[in-house]
């Protein structure tokens, strides 16, 4: 299986704030890298697919770059509706992975 | 409107059986694959299960031998059986579709909580 790891697992922000996100894979995943965006008792949201396609209707201000097995989700300008915990997926083979998560704080 | 609405959730002892329901609206789900997710209490999400539209499926090592997922193309409607419930399957339960060319899960469901415990 291939693992996917983030980091941070967690982070503390302030509105207006860049915030960057990363997520490494165990073993080359082209870019069959997805990241998705939960809040607490939702189910997660889709943000970006394909490592850098946005999903329609997901704000400009989320971008996703990375190839291979490295990989950044960033919000370019952080918005109070964006704290919540952010997840990255591999879709390059199954099992479908997951990274463990990262949670954005308000500081 | 794309919906899914899952049910069947609830308490099972450990040992037990349960059969989780995922109904879909405005997509069909011999035409997509159907995937199961699940997030244990405070915890990150952990792919479950695929059913695809040619009808194969795979399962996460965890619920292999245990969990079976199907649809009922009458009902347009994706089932997980679950058996052998043990306390670690204790968690909440996700239906998604899984775009067949983008290779993300893109609608989800709202969750059907699973709580095994005696």
């Amino acid at each position: 299986d291939i693992q996917m790891t983030q980091s941070p697992s967690s982070l503390s922000a302030s509105v207006g704030d860049r915030v960057t996100i990363t997520c490494r894979a165990s073993q080359s995943i082209n870019n069959y890298l997805n990241w998705y965006q939960q809040k607490p008792g939702k189910a997660p949201k889709l943000l970006i697919y394909a490592a850098s396609s946005l999903q329609s209707g997901v704000p400009s201000r989320f971008t996703g770059s990375g190839s291979g097995t490295d990989f950044t989700l960033t919000i370019s300008s952080l918005q109070p509706e964006d704290f919540a915990t952010y997840y990255c997926q591999q879709s390059y083979s199954t099992p479908r992975t997951f990274g463990q998560g990262t949670k954005v704080e308000i500081k | 409107e794309v919906r899914l609405v899952e049910s069947g959730g609830g308490l099972s002892q450990p040992g037990g059986s349960l059969r989780l329901a995922c109904a879909a609206s405005g997509l069909t789900v011999t035409s997509n694959y159907m995937t199961w997710v699940r997030q244990a209490p405070g915890k990150g999400l952990e792919w479950v299960s695929v059913i695809y539209s040619g009808g194969s499926t795979y399962y996460a090592d965890s619920v292999k031998g245990r969990f079976t997922i199907s649809r009922d193309n009458s009902k347009n409607t994706v089932y997980v059986q679950m058996n052998s419930l043990r306390a670690e399957d204790t968690a909440v339960y996700y239906c998604a579709t899984d775009h067949p060319s983008r290779g993300a899960f893109d609608i989800w469901g709202q969750g059907t909580m699973v709580t095994v415990s005696s």
